[in-house]
């Protein structure tokens, strides 16, 4: 099946520095990606919708100047989170869909885990 | 966004029984739902998926069923194993954009050997 990678898998910070997390797709394009925000033992909130070429569309709260995405290619996007605090240590997690057959199948990443000090 | 929810936070089975998780959702024009299973540290997995014109559809060892009147959703697994162990989450798909889903609770499975 599609492959979806993600890196760093895990990440410390200190508190007011950015840091940079890779979606890419393996053996697929995706003219579209999806991050996700997941803190422990609670769901996936989707936060923003990736979009190749143009402008990423953010869910209704999230902060587009706090989470920055970025979408250069069909095989990667970018989400940045910058001046990070505590409060922004979460499992974030990004998926792109893929065709299998007649449908759209969303394949995720294994996460990122942020931890910031 | 679609609002997706589930009754039970943690489930435990033992192996060889069958499980069911159930989910509500809330929006009844939702055409398109997917089951995943997340396992501790890693992203969620595609397991089954069940279009709005079906009350029923079977994979290997999983069912999952759609009772539209009460938008409820339901995932059967027969005879868990220890591998099911994990979170499940039922996806709502948005209205709007084919691609964008929207996650439920998620339930934990517990699978006791």
């Amino acid at each position: 099946g599609a492959v979806v990678s993600q890196h760093p898998s895990w990440v410390i910070c200190k508190s007011g520095t950015s840091v940079k997390i890779e979606c890419r797709s393996l053996d697929f394009q995706a003219t579209t990606m999806f991050w996700y925000r997941q803190f422990p033992k609670q769901s996936l909130m989707l936060m923003a919708t990736s979009n190749e070429g143009s402008k990423a569309t953010y869910e209704q709260g999230v902060e587009k100047d706090k989470f920055l995405i970025n979408h250069a290619s069909l095989t990667l996007s970018t989400l940045t989170v910058t001046s990070a605090h505590p409060e922004d240590s979460s499992f974030y997690i990004c998926s792109a869909p893929a065709r299998v057959g007649a449908k759209n199948i969303q394949y995720f990443g294994a996460g990122t885990r942020l931890s910031v000090l | 966004g679609e609002s997706v929810g589930l009754h039970l936070p943690t489930l435990s089975v033992q192996e060889g029984d069958n499980s069911i998780i159930n989910c509500a959702y809330s929006n009844s024009a939702s055409d398109y739902f997917i089951w995943y299973k997340q396992e501790s540290g890693k992203g969620p997995q595609f397991i089954i998926d069940i279009r709005s014109n079906m009350d029923k559809r079977q994979g290997q060892r999983v069912t999952v069923l759609l009772n539209k009147t009460v938008k409820h959703l339901s995932l059967q697994i027969a005879a868990t194993q220890p591998g099911d162990s994990a979170v499940y989450f039922c996806a709502e798909r948005g209205l709007y954009n084919f691609n964008k889903f929207y996650f439920g609770s998620g339930t934990k499975l517990n699978v006791k050997p």
